[in-house]
């Protein structure tokens, strides 16, 4: 079985502070991970992706995030926020193919001035 | 590059009628998805195509259809729309299906079953 938990529904953060999107995962074989961000009135967007290559993922806008086998977490960092970063953030996780993508619940991040 | 389109972007439908939620894609990728979307669940997928001609059941698929009559078209029919399916519906694809790739959202339709 595989599944996502995404801990805070909503993460509030000042500009130009340290953001940490938490994502732990459940997968009885080794995962694949993604970030996917919503921004208001729009669909997905991807942001980085874990596909068993370096466990530090870099991907647009500044995000990172690092695959930590035993803390089964795939965390979402950015360094300095910025005001365009508030959006509704998504972690995903796939098992055994693209037609079982399962996704968390989602954190929604305020960004404030 | 347009990539996936829906239509409508929104709709108010009352309940028991037939609706159809287009999506259409410009990538020419195999597989092809339906997801809905509710406030506190994330995204649940509910129905699926490897490929052009074949369908599959997701997390969520009671009261909806799909057929794949071709690579660049997924519509989702509700043949009786009820009001507990209210909610975003996103069409997505992804160029395979292995696990590695990833899906491309379309910009959703809000569907409200009154």
């Amino acid at each position: 079985a595989q599944s996502v938990t995404q801990l805070g529904s909503h993460v509030s953060v000042s500009e130009g502070a340290l953001v940490l999107l938490r994502c732990n995962y459940s997968s009885s074989v080794p995962p694949y991970l993604f970030w996917y961000v919503q921004y208001p009135n729009q669909g997905l967007q991807l942001l980085l992706k874990y596909t068993s290559a370096a466990t530090l993922v870099k991907g647009i806008n500044g995000f990172e995030a690092e695959f930590k086998k035993s803390e089964t977490s795939f965390h979402l960092t950015k360094p300095s926020a910025h005001m365009s970063d508030a959006a509704e953030y998504f972690c995903a996780v796939s098992q055994t193919g693209a037609n079982n993508l399962f996704f968390g619940t989602g954190t929604r991040l305020t960004v404030i001035p | 590059i347009a990539g996936i389109t829906q239509a409508p972007t929104s709709q108010i439908l009352a309940a028991g009628r037939r609706m159809t939620l287009r999506c259409t894609q410009d990538m020419r990728h195999n597989a092809m998805y339906w997801y809905r979307q509710d406030l506190g669940l994330g995204l649940r997928l509910i129905h699926y195509s490897n490929t052009a001609g074949t369908t599959g059941k997701g997390e969520v698929p009671d009261g909806y259809s799909v057929s794949r009559a071709n690579t660049d078209d997924f519509p989702l029919t509700l043949a009786s729309a009820v009001p507990s399916q209210t909610s975003v519906y996103f069409c997505a694809s992804s160029q395979s299906t292995g696990r590695s790739y990833e899906q491309y959202f379309g910009p959703g339709t809000r569907l409200t079953v009154t």
